[in-house]
């Protein structure tokens, strides 16, 4: 089983709609959780940390279920600028630090 | 305030020729981390360094080396560049001052797109 699995996509969803991403890693020892969003030929940028009391930020609200290992990001009143691929990453203790594991990530088109 | 400074952002290597790519941080990280990113593949870590002077190794570290040279920088080595290594290569780092959440949230650089013939 890979560390952080997410569904590939993609999504094609239209203008105002709601879509949720879900994702799974396998390490029960993982201890912080992230969103990050990537632009075609950009570099990743945070989007938001995931907590387990679940959190919001405006149209995105994330949520983390530690017995499941499962964690989802939802996407209220999509925009077109919400168009990019959205990455799950797990952060576990490694070898003296705590390394960053990626899932594949979840590619989302917003259509007009 | 620069962040995370890659450099070169584009180049083209000869099969068996070597070069390093270069990383700077000026968050005062103590974490540094080289990716390489491939079409369907993802993210997948090549070394990480925990604080300066130490390096490890992640998913990928084959056919690679790391240096970390201060605090501030943490070079990647190709030896003898390989087609299988034509890739996007970034360069993050984590871990400044500051509470729990602060601390693990990494940033990344602009990246390097590497291509070998």
């Amino acid at each position: 089983r890979k560390e952080v699995e997410q569904d590939p996509g993609p999504f094609n969803v239209p203008e105002g709609a709601t879509v949720a991403f879900n994702c799974t890693y396998s390490n029960s020892a993982s201890q912080s959780f992230f969103w990050y969003r990537q632009d075609c030929r950009k570099e990743p940028k945070l989007l938001m940390s995931v907590y387990s009391s679940g959190n919001e930020d405006g149209r995105f609200t994330a949520q983390l279920n530690r017995a499941s290992q499962y964690i989802s990001l939802l996407i209220r009143d999509s925009k077109l600028s919400d168009s990019a691929t959205y990455l799950c990453v797990v952060n576990r203790p490694g070898a003296g630090s705590y390394q960053l594991t990626f899932g594949k990530g979840t590619k989302l088109s917003v259509i007009p | 305030n620069a962040g995370v400074t890659q450099t070169p952002k584009f180049q083209v290597l000869k099969t068996g020729q070597s070069m390093t790519l270069q990383c700077a941080q000026d968050m005062n990280h103590n974490s540094m981390y080289w990716y390489r990113q491939d079409p369907g593949m993802g993210l997948r870590l090549i070394y990480y360094s925990a604080s300066e002077g130490t390096t490890d190794k992640g998913e990928v570290p084959n056919g690679y080396n790391v240096s970390r040279l201060n605090k501030r920088e943490f070079s990647l080595r190709l030896e003898s560049a390989a087609p299988s290594q034509t890739s996007v290569y970034f360069c993050a780092s984590s871990g400044g001052s500051g509470n729990w959440d602060v601390l693990k949230k990494a940033f990344f650089g602009q990246g390097t797109r590497l291509t070998v013939v």
